[in-house]
């Protein structure tokens, strides 16, 4: 692993079925975030740590709950997908270098 | 793996100052260009959208031009106020098998000192 993996890179999902998105950094940075890239409205973000241990809402938190157990790990759950979060999702860290996104993880909510 | 590459990673600059900074980026393939301001913790704010080989684009006192043959993208800023202060990405949008594809750099972190 070099830098920040997310899986998976695409799903379909079924409303109201529970899904959870996975972030991995081997950068020890201690700043985690997730973002969603909507066409037209930019990234937005959904969540954030600061640190292992600490997370907090960021612009658009509803329907999503993030966990930070360790450093190296920030899953993204939704609990009960609708079709309004159908989006591509980012994943970010940031350390002393500046910051590294993940790929992406497309979702589509039917 | 397609590398977005910006410089400097940090600049300082007194206020007043204009300044510019660069976004390198692999032509192949090539869709479109994003510059994004971010402040840490918030969302990242959308400047530019660009898309042809020569564009400039002006926000008030920030603008930007492309090049997409070389594969670079200029972002300046005119006359630095402290408000400027910020991150400053791009990020490359790519068609690829999967579909457009965003490829993020590391940024620029522009601190301009009253």
């Amino acid at each position: 692993i070099a830098g920040i993996t997310q899986a998976p890179t695409s799903q379909i999902l079924a409303a109201g079925r529970r899904m959870t998105l996975r972030c991995t950094q081997d950068m020890r940075h201690n700043a985690m975030y997730w973002y969603r890239q909507d066409l037209g409205l930019g990234l937005r973000l959904i969540h954030y740590s600061n640190t292992a241990g600490t997370t907090g809402k960021g612009e658009v938190p509803d329907g999503y709950s993030v966990s930070r157990a360790n450093t190296d790990d920030f899953p993204l759950t939704l609990a009960s997908a609708v079709p309004s979060q159908t989006s591509v999702y980012f994943c970010a860290s940031s350390g002393g270098e500046g910051y590294t996104f993940g790929s992406g993880t497309r979702l589509t909510v039917v | 793996i397609l590398n977005v590459e910006q410089s400097p990673q940090s600049l300082h600059v007194q206020e007043g100052d204009s300044t510019n900074f660069t976004c390198s980026f692999p032509s192949s393939n090539f869709y479109a260009l994003h510059w994004y301001r971010w402040e840490t913790a918030k969302s990242p704010e959308a400047l530019f959208v660009m898309t042809l080989n020569g564009d400039e684009k002006k926000k008030g006192r920030i603008s930007a031009t492309l090049n997409t043959k070389e594969g670079y993208s200029y972002l300046y800023i005119k006359g630095s106020q402290p408000e400027d202060s910020a991150t400053y990405l791009c990020a490359s949008l790519k068609n690829g098998n999967t579909g457009n594809q965003f490829y993020f750099g590391t940024g620029t972190s522009l601190t301009v000192i009253p």
